[in-house]
C-alpha cells in the first residue's frame, strides 16, 4: 500500500521569496507522483505529475518538483512566489498504473505575505 | 479545455434521506473515481470504476454507498440513508490511460 507524508501543515512565506513544500512517500511498487492545488473554495487542480523519464517536472506557473527515488521524496519548489499562489497543496501517489487510486497527503497550506 | 462537472454544487439533506451526487467525467476518459474531503481533513478515496464495474473501494464505501454509470456520460454516487458524518465535500474524478486524474469542483453535502 502507498502512503504520503507532507511534513508541514502550514508554510508562510513573503511574496517573491522561494518556497519548498516537502513530500515523502512510501510504496513497495513503482509509483506515479502528483501535486494538486486547491485554491480557496475550489476543487482540486492537477499542478504537475511524474510518471517516468526525467525526474524534474515543471508546471506552467513556475512550480517544479523533483522525484528522488533514493530519498522517496517529491518536494515542490518555486523560486519566487506570488500572492496568487496562496492555496492548499496536496502531494499524492498512485501505483504505476493508470487505473490505480490516488492517495493524498494531508496537505500544506501555503500563505503568502505581501 | 475539457473538465469534469459536478452537480449540484451544494446539497443540504436531512439525516436518513437518500442523496444522489452527479458527475459528468471528461468524455474520452475510461476511469472514474469518487473522493471525499471532510472539512479540514485530507482527501479520501472512496471508489474507482472501470468498464462498468467497481474496480476498487475503500472501507468508507460501505453498503450505504453505490455508484452507477446510467448512460454514456453521467457517473453518480448514491448515499442511501445519510448520516451526519457523511457531511463533506465530494469530488468526482476521471482519468485516461496516461496517469493522474482530473477532478471536478466538488459537491458540498451537508446533512442536518
Amino acid at each position: 500500500a502507498q502512503s504520503v507524508t507532507q511534513l508541514d501543515s502550514q508554510v508562510p512565506v513573503f511574496e517573491e521569496a522561494p518556497v519548498e513544500l516537502r513530500c515523502n512517500y512510501s510504496s513497495s511498487v513503482s509509483v506515479y507522483l502528483f501535486w494538486y492545488v486547491q485554491y480557496p473554495n475550489q476543487g482540486l487542480q492537477l499542478l504537475l505529475k511524474y510518471l517516468s523519464g526525467s525526474t524534474l517536472v515543471e508546471s506552467i506557473n513556475g512550480f517544479e518538483a523533483e522525484f528522488n527515488k533514493s530519498q522517496t521524496s517529491f518536494h515542490l519548489r518555486k523560486p519566487s512566489v506570488h500572492i496568487s499562489d496562496t492555496a492548499e497543496y496536496f502531494c499524492a501517489v498512485s501505483e504505476g498504473s493508470s487505473a490505480s487510486k490516488i492517495i493524498f497527503g494531508s496537505g500544506t497550506r501555503l500563505s503568502i505575505r505581501p | 479545455e475539457p473538465e469534469v462537472t459536478q452537480t449540484p454544487s451544494h446539497q443540504v439533506t436531512q439525516m436518513g434521506q437518500e442523496v444522489i451526487l452527479r458527475c459528468v467525467p471528461i468524455s474520452n476518459h475510461l476511469y472514474f473515481y469518487w473522493y471525499r474531503q471532510i472539512l479540514g481533513q485530507k482527501v479520501e478515496f472512496l471508489v474507482s470504476f472501470y468498464n462498468n464495474e467497481i474496480s476498487e473501494k475503500s472501507e468508507i464505501f460501505d453498503d450505504q454507498f453505490s455508484v452507477e454509470r446510467p448512460d454514456g456520460s453521467n457517473f453518480t454516487l448514491k448515499i442511501r440513508s445519510t448520516k451526519l458524518e457523511d457531511s463533506a465535500m465530494y469530488f468526482c474524478a476521471s482519468s485516461d490511460a496516461g496517469g493522474g486524474a482530473f477532478f471536478g469542483q466538488g459537491t458540498r453535502l451537508t446533512v442536518v
